[in-house]
């Protein structure tokens, strides 16, 4: 079975542009939660959706936003980068009850510069 | 709040020899505890998870940990590790009504020399 993909692998923006990381999740899986790992630190929690519905959200600006589709895969969406933003972004997906159960993707490596 | 802490950054050991990765953990309320392990450039393996009941756990790849609530500790160990086993470490925490919310540590490097 397929495991938790993420696209792109890489990429790179500038400050100030947008960009948009695409999630899917194991198959049965309705929940998923994005993560940011800044180098040299442990993930962050940014938000879990399940149902299409955003459950939990964790510390971070409101140029972060996510939505979940019908299909249970996600988008993560930043606005406005900034350097700070450059990080390894991290999608797990898990489910019900069990949503603690995470299964991570291989992530998002974002520069920007 | 909750929060996690490892307490060593790096932990340098030769081949074969065991280790022990520490975690303290700080929360009011009850917890399910985790180890994961990173290894460059990929994401995030589940070791082994505590939910309840025996404090002993056993994971992946021969780790073990030992749940201690009258420590708040979650310390990991093998009795002997491998050049395999070189990668980065992390505890986390989830609170029982936040399952999607896991609140991680920053991470300890294991380093195995030959």
């Amino acid at each position: 079975d397929a495991g938790v993909t993420q696209s792109p692998t890489h990429l790179i923006k500038t400050r100030g542009q947008q960009v948009t990381l695409r999630c899917s999740p194991i198959s049965g899986h309705k929940s998923v939660s994005w993560y940011q790992q800044v180098l040299g630190q442990g993930p962050q929690f940014i938000f879990q959706y399940y149902e299409k519905e955003e459950r939990g959200r964790g510390n971070f600006p409101d140029r972060f936003s996510a939505r979940q589709f019908p299909n249970y895969s996600s988008e993560l969406n930043v606005n406005a980068l900034l350097l700070g933003d450059s990080a390894l972004y991290l999608c797990a997906s898990s489910g019900s009850p069990r949503f603690y159960e995470q299964y991570f993707g291989p992530g998002t490596r974002l520069t920007v510069t | 709040a909750q929060s996690v802490t490892q307490l060593d950054s790096q932990v340098p050991v030769f081949e074969e020899a065991p280790v022990e990765l520490r975690c303290n953990y700080s929360s009011s309320v009850s917890v399910y505890l985790f180890w994961y392990v990173q290894y460059p450039n990929q994401g995030l393996q589940l070791l082994l998870k505590y939910l309840s009941g025996s404090t002993l756990v056993k994971g992946i790849n021969g780790f073990e940990a030992e749940f201690n609530k009258s420590q708040t500790s979650f310390h990991l160990r093998k009795p002997s590790v491998h050049i395999s086993d070189t990668a980065e470490y992390f505890c986390a925490v989830s609170l029982y009504n936040q399952g999607g919310k896991l609140i991680f540590g920053q991470g300890t490097e294991l380093s195995v020399k030959p």
